[in-house]
C-alpha cells in the first residue's frame, strides 16, 4: 500500500521553464490537495480537488494550474517557473472533508 | 484569512522532559483540531486530533489540551525522546459542507537532546 506517491522528488528548473508535478493515491480518497512548504511559512494550500471533476483555488494559487485526471491522480503545473516558486511541494489526500490528510513525501523544486 | 498562531517557533528539551507547543485560533466555526508531525525529508503525518466537545485527549505520551473559551489548544509530549525530534504543526478545520481548507500554524521545530 503506497499511500500518496509524488514524482519527481527533486527538480531544478530555469526561470520561464514549465513542468508538471504528478501525484497519485491508492486509498480511494475523494479529495486531493497541493501544498507548498517554505521556511517559516508553514504549509500553504495552492489548489484542491474536493472530488473527481472539481478543482478550487486555495490560499496561493497564482502561477499554478491543476488537473484532476481521475480519482487517483492530481497534477500541479507550473507554466512559467519563477524563483519565488522554489519550494517543497506536497500532495495530500483525504477520504472526505475530515481534516485528516495523508501526505506524500514531497517534491523539492528549485527555480534558478 | 483565517489564522492559527503557533508558538514557539523552535523548542529544545532535554530527554525525559515535557515539550509544550501552543496554538490559538480565531474562527469559532472550527470543529476539528489536528496535530501533524513531520520528520526531515518526509511529509507531515497526522499525530493526534481533538474536537471541541472535549477538553483533553491523550494517546500514549501525546496529549492535546483544549480551551474552547480561550480559543487555544496545546500539544504536550511527556517523557520526550530524541526520536520525537521533528517539526510539529497544529491545524484547525471546519468540517462543514464546502470547506476543504485546513488552516495550519507555521510549525514548531522540536529538538530533544540526550
Amino acid at each position: 500500500n503506497a499511500g500518496v506517491t509524488q514524482t519527481p522528488k527533486f527538480q531544478v528548473l530555469k526561470t520561464g521553464q514549465s513542468m508538471t508535478l504528478q501525484c497519485a493515491q491508492d486509498m480511494n480518497h475523494n479529495s486531493m490537495y497541493w501544498y507548498r512548504q517554505d521556511p517559516g511559512m508553514g504549509l500553504r494550500l495552492i489548489y484542491y480537488s474536493a472530488s473527481e471533476g472539481t478543482t478550487d483555488k486555495g490560499e496561493v494559487p497564482n502561477g499554478y494550474n491543476v488537473s484532476r485526471l481521475n480519482k487517483r491522480e492530481f497534477s500541479l503545473r507550473l507554466e512559467s517557473a519563477a524563483p519565488s516558486q522554489t519550494s517543497v511541494y506536497f500532495c495530500a489526500s483525504s477520504l472526505e472533508n475530515t481534516g485528516e490528510l495523508f501526505f506524500g513525501e514531497g517534491s523539492r523544486l528549485t527555480v534558478l | 484569512q483565517q489564522q492559527v498562531k503557533q508558538s514557539p517557533q523552535s523548542l529544545i528539551v532535554q530527554k525525559g522532559g515535557i515539550s509544550i507547543i501552543n496554538c490559538a485560533y480565531e474562527n469559532t466555526a472550527f470543529d476539528y483540531f489536528p496535530w501533524y508531525q513531520q520528520f526531515p525529508g518526509k511529509g507531515p503525518a497526522l499525530l493526534i486530533a481533538i474536537r471541541p466537545d472535549v477538553s483533553e485527549k491523550k494517546e500514549g505520551r501525546f496529549t492535546i489540551s483544549f480551551n474552547k473559551s480561550a480559543k487555544q489548544f496545546s500539544l504536550h509530549i511527556m517523557d520526550s525522546q530524541p526520536g520525537d525530534s521533528a517539526t510539529y504543526f497544529c491545524a484547525a478545520h471546519y468540517t462543514g459542507a464546502g470547506s476543504y481548507q485546513l488552516t495550519f500554524g507555521k510549525g514548531t521545530k522540536l529538538s530533544v537532546i540526550p
